[in-house]
């Protein structure tokens, strides 16, 4: 069954900490996507991997694909970073379907 | 550039009734997937379509369709509504061919009595 696992599920942290988001998945995957999702719904596309590193301001995607893992970073966290943070991967090639995590909500205390 | 424009927003239906939802993906994106969330299921794929032509679909029972006009315009439809079909239905849009980024609409909220 293929299946992505987030970690944690719930995170508190002070302003300005270091805060990492893992997600590991079981299979083969063509492309992995973090996402956003503030209170109400809307959804913003972070980053998509298939390789290495990404970065993007205070933001940092990275995948390791041997070990099936992803981690997303957030230097200098801020109050504003309070969101629920999705984990979704693509298996079966690159028109294959998207499974997605659980989600990490995350909340960032001034 | 408009974003992606899911309509309507919210909407109140009652079980047996059947439903249609809108999404028009930014100008120039030629695939739009659609997804259902929910509080116990999370995030679930239901189906993807690519110049007019259904290239993925998620394990969603028949009663939900989609299709895609040639102005890239996408509509979903759920039939014979249970009162499990109350959600968020959110659509993404992409440029297309293979699959990138996903830019997605703010969602349409349905709830089912």
């Amino acid at each position: 069954k293929n299946e992505v696992e987030q970690s944690p599920q719930n995170l508190t942290a002070q302003e300005g900490e270091f805060i990492t988001i893992n997600c590991s998945y079981s299979v083969g995957i063509s492309a992995l996507h973090w996402l956003q999702q503030h209170p109400g719904g809307g959804i913003v596309s972070l980053f998509m991997l298939s390789s290495g590193k990404k970065k993007h301001g205070r933001l940092i995607a990275t995948i390791n694909i041997q070990e099936k893992h992803s981690s997303l970073h957030i230097t200098a966290s801020h109050p504003r970073d309070s969101a629920v943070y999705i984990c979704a991967v693509r298996y079966g090639g690159s028109q294959g379907n998207l499974i997605f995590g659980k989600g990490t909500k995350l909340s960032v205390k001034p | 550039k408009a974003g992606v424009t899911q309509t309507p927003r919210y909407l109140i239906k009652t079980r047996g009734q059947q439903v249609t939802l809108s999404c028009s993906p930014i100008s120039g994106h030629r695939s739009v997937s659609w997804y259902q969330q929910t509080p116990g299921q999370g995030l679930q794929f239901l189906f993807e379509y690519f110049s007019e032509t259904q290239r993925n679909k998620g394990n969603f029972p028949g009663r939900f369709s989609g299709r895609q006009f040639s102005n890239s315009r996408s509509e979903m439809n759920v039939s014979t509504l249970e009162l499990g079909d109350s959600a968020l239905y959110l659509c993404a849009s992409s440029l297309g061919g293979v699959p990138g980024e996903l830019f997605f609409g703010e969602g349409s909220r349905l709830t089912v009595l």
